[in-house]
């Protein structure tokens, strides 16, 4: 299974976009990318998936190169109430590790006022 | 209506008891796991069921015991508590392997303390 590496923590102001980016230098052809948010005393939440290229939805944009072994979580004008952990994920298909969800550490992202 | 909710949302107990934290979810999903998230923050996949059967066994005690009764349950018993099992633990549903949709629900998450 990819391994995923991403800042522990980043800083930003409200109304700043906010790009996170996350390497996954051994992502395999079935895996695809996956960002989770989570505030705290919650529950993980999943924010946006992608395979290539670029993906968007009404809470991320996010960027993967033609090698796919990085992506970029793009959070547009930020508020307080994006302080939260942010997940780069590697998620498998196709096998017998289908769905499994490998959470490293995450980036811890506050937004300051 | 709560797509995933589990029961008790805290859970405070002595060690050597035996408990049970409850998950349910009404998305019609085939597919629930159980995360623990320890003190330092990591949320590690403990087990995953689909449609009952069990998929994935991560490196668990078996104190740690789940069961499904039916696809939209996922219920987890612990016997002989130990204080190192204090932590929350979340349940989760998805339906990824028909729809290749990777995205998970989960649950408020049920806080364990052993005292």
């Amino acid at each position: 299974l990819a391994k995923t590496t991403q800042p522990i923590s980043m800083d930003s102001y409200e109304g700043q976009e906010v790009n996170i980016t996350c390497s996954h230098n051994n992502i395999a052809t079935n895996d695809y990318i996956t960002w989770y948010q989570q505030f705290p005393s919650q529950g993980p939440r999943f924010i946006i998936q992608g395979y290539k290229t670029k993906v968007k939805n009404e809470v991320a944009s996010l960027f993967i190169p033609a090698d796919r072994k990085s992506s970029t979580l793009s959070l547009p004008r930020v508020s307080l109430s994006d302080t939260a952990v942010y997940y780069c994920l590697v998620v498998p298909l196709g096998s017998s590790n289908t769905g499994k969800l490998i959470f490293g550490q995450g980036t811890t992202l506050q937004v300051k006022p | 209506d709560t797509a995933v909710s589990q029961t008790p949302k805290y859970l405070v107990t002595q060690m050597g008891n035996d408990k049970s934290i409850k998950c349910e979810q009404n998305l019609g999903h085939d597919t629930m796991y159980w995360y623990k998230q320890d003190s330092k923050k990591f949320l590690k996949i403990m087990f995953s069921y689909n449609n009952k059967e069990l998929i994935i066994n991560e490196t668990v005690p078996n104190r740690f015991s789940p069961k499904s009764p039916d696809k939209a349950h996922l219920n987890l018993h612990i016997n002989s508590l130990e204080l190192g099992d204090s932590a929350v633990y979340f349940c989760a549903s998805s339906q990824v392997e028909k729809t290749g949709n990777t995205e998970a629900f989960f649950g408020q998450g049920t806080r364990l303390t052993v005292v």
